[in-house]
């Protein structure tokens, strides 16, 4: 596709349950982000992606969450046993150059913990 | 202390109006600063992106000028249409290890 796809667009869960959200980032683009969106709050970094490289995953909240990118292209972020305070907009972005390039952002995914 | 500020945090103007929003951030050094709009329920889009050598760029009726010594920068929305009406964000790459922070947003509505 033309620009970055999230899917699902959006999520409702219960409490505890694992939620796994895909990104399909522009073809070609090495570098991946994860990005977590609380209602009315600004960008909360969570994963990096750059390349062949070991990924940057110093803003992983906690280990209940994880992220995977395979084959350079299709990245997951799993989070694991959900709570309440997980609702939020996933928001995944990539570029073409890493972080002096252009972030391209996908339209997000929301989830919703009940 | 969030390393990027955004002011003000609401702002409501009527359609054909100018307004601008202030950016204000203590990353240092920085090697670039960048403006997104994200409509309610999408993801951000780019308007201008600055490098620390840059002190102004346009984008249609967005300006964006940028002050590396006040480290401050500004988006300026010239004559403002209803479809303005998005959340503005703010962001500046550090030099070092190109850390992106992120300001929490000005959350612009234009009215008729």
């Amino acid at each position: 596709g033309a620009g970055v796809s999230q899917s699902p667009s959006n999520k409702v869960t219960e409490k505890g349950k694992d939620v796994e959200l895909r990104c399909d980032p522009i073809s070609g683009h090495t570098a991946l982000y994860w990005y977590r969106q609380s209602l009315g709050q600004g960008l909360e970094f969570l994963i990096y992606f750059q390349g062949n490289s070991a990924p940057d995953k110093s803003g992983l909240p906690s280990d209940r969450f994880s992220a995977e990118r395979t084959g350079g292209s299709v990245s997951t972020l799993t989070i694991q046993r959900t709570q309440q305070e997980d609702s939020a907009v996933y928001l995944c972005a990539s570029s073409q150059q890493g972080d002096s390039g252009e972030l391209f952002f996908g339209e997000g995914s929301r989830l919703t913990v009940l | 202390k969030n390393q990027v500020e955004q002011s003000p945090q609401s702002l409501i103007i009527l359609e054909g109006k100018n307004c601008t929003l202030q950016c204000n951030y203590t990353v240092s050094p920085f090697s670039n600063l960048r403006w997104y709009k994200q409509d309610t329920g999408r993801g951000p889009v780019s308007l201008t992106i600055m490098t620390f050598s840059e002190n102004t760029k346009s984008n249609g009726r967005y300006t964006a000028t940028l002050d590396a010594d006040t480290k401050q920068s500004s988006l300026h929305i010239t004559a403002s249409q209803l479809s303005d009406s998005a959340s503005y964000i703010c962001v500046v790459t550090h030099y070092n290890n190109n850390d992106m922070r992120f300001g929490a947003g000005t959350r612009l509505t234009v009215k008729p």
